[in-house]
This record gives C-alpha cells, sequence and structure tokens, in this order.
C-alpha cells in the first residue's frame, strides 16, 4: 500500500529537549516536505526536499532542520523546542516537482511545554 | 503576497443534499488546483484537481469547477453523506511548482 507514515504520532516534550519526527514514504518520490498546521493559518510549508541532498526553507523554517540522505526518509528536527512550535504537523510526497498528486502522513501532534 | 481563501469556514447540509464549497485564489499564474479532505485525526487526503485548462472535471459523486475570470474553484458534492463530514481544503500549485493551500471549510452533515 501506498503511504506516508510519520513518528511518533503524539509527543509532548518540554521547551529546550532535542526531538526528531520521522517521515518514511514507500513510493519512490523524489519531492518531499513538512507542514505545520494550526488554527486559522492552514497548511504551512517548513522545509522541502526536491532529492537526496537537496532541500531548502519553505514559508515558517525557522527553528526546524531537515536532512535527506535517503530517498525514502524525510526527518524533522527541533534543536530546541519551543511553545511556539506546538502544532501538527504533516509530512508529505509526491513524485516531483512538478508531480501532481501529493500524499499526506497520518499527522504528528506536538506540545511543547 | 498570494494566498488562497474560502468564502465559508463552516457548511452545514442535510445528509441527501448536493454541498458546495467554494475557494478564491489570487494568483493567476497557478496552472493545477486540488481538493483535499481532511477528516478528524487523519492528514489531508486526496479528492479531485484540475488543471488550468479545464473549467470541469468530475469524479465519483464530486465535480470540481474552475472560473479563471473570477479566479474562482469549487468542489461540488453530490449526495452528501455523513462520511463527508470533514475540513476540505483547496490549494493551488503556482509557477513555482510550491503548493499554496487555503485554511479549510468544515462541512457539517445533518442526518
Amino acid at each position: 500500500e501506498a503511504q506516508v507514515t510519520q513518528n511518533p504520532r503524539y509527543l509532548i516534550t518540554v521547551t529546550g529537549k532535542k526531538l526528531t519526527v520521522t517521515c518514511s514514504q514507500n513510493m519512490n518520490h523524489e519531492y518531499m516536505s513538512w507542514y505545520r498546521q494550526d488554527p486559522g493559518l492552514g497548511l504551512r510549508q517548513i522545509y522541502y526536499s526536491m532529492n537526496v541532498e537537496v532541500t531548502d526553507k519553505g514559508d515558517v523554517p525557522e527553528g526546524y532542520k531537515v536532512s535527506r540522505k535517503e530517498k525514502r526518509n524525510f526527518p524533522l528536527i527541533l534543536e530546541s523546542p519551543s511553545p511556539n512550535q506546538t502544532s501538527l504537523y504533516f509530512c508529505a510526497s509526491r513524485s516531483g516537482l512538478a508531480g501532481d498528486t501529493q500524499y499526506f502522513g497520518p499527522g504528528t501532534r506536538l506540545t511543547v511545554l | 503576497g498570494e494566498s488562497v481563501g474560502l468564502h465559508l469556514p463552516t457548511l452545514s447540509v442535510q445528509e441527501g443534499d448536493n454541498s458546495i464549497i467554494n475557494c478564491a485564489y489570487s494568483n493567476s499564474a497557478s496552472d493545477y488546483f486540488i481538493w483535499y479532505k481532511q477528516e478528524s485525526g487523519k492528514g489531508p487526503q486526496f479528492i479531485i484537481d484540475i488543471r488550468s485548462n479545464m473549467d470541469k472535471r468530475q469524479g465519483q459523486r464530486v465535480t470540481v469547477l474552475l472560473n479563471k475570470t473570477v479566479k474562482h474553484l469549487s468542489l461540488q458534492i453530490a449526495a452528501t453523506q455523513p462520511g463527508d463530514s470533514a475540513v476540505y481544503f483547496c490549494a493551488e500549485k503556482d509557477s513555482s511548482y510550491k503548493l499554496i493551500f487555503g485554511s479549510g471549510t468544515r462541512l457539517l452533515v445533518r442526518p
């Protein structure tokens, strides 16, 4: 089954404690991205990657890092989380930059105390 | 800046009726539009898409209409069912291939 998986699905942490949210897709997609979803603000792109070792900032990259060492994986790293990073996070992938259908993961709800 | 907006944050319809969810976009260079459905606790799910060289596209119980003159996109759901209750997002892909999402419309289906 074609899918995007994320882990963990729920996470409660404290300010300053580094964390990583993993993302993996099994569709051999080149393009992957991370979004955060906040009430009234919709989906905002954090980072995206067009291929292995190629990443770029989205609209709200501050406080986040990503890496793309393998095609299937695209982890999101919060080096020093802060309460304003409490949000619902989605990983997504599509076949390429110009690819159409974008598939989303199930989401990770992060709370930073 | 470019934006994708929605006219109504919440739409309530009677089961069996047709639903129409509207979306306005501002980037005239966008050439691809998508509707997503997001159920509670889940990620957005692709419903239907349309390219800018089309005015209408139909799927199973869903139809997307594109009016480029007024930069308006709509999603029509026929014979709305309880399982259609969700938040619906429109999105546009601009010339840089970036997807821009609207804030969403919540569809409530009354039994």
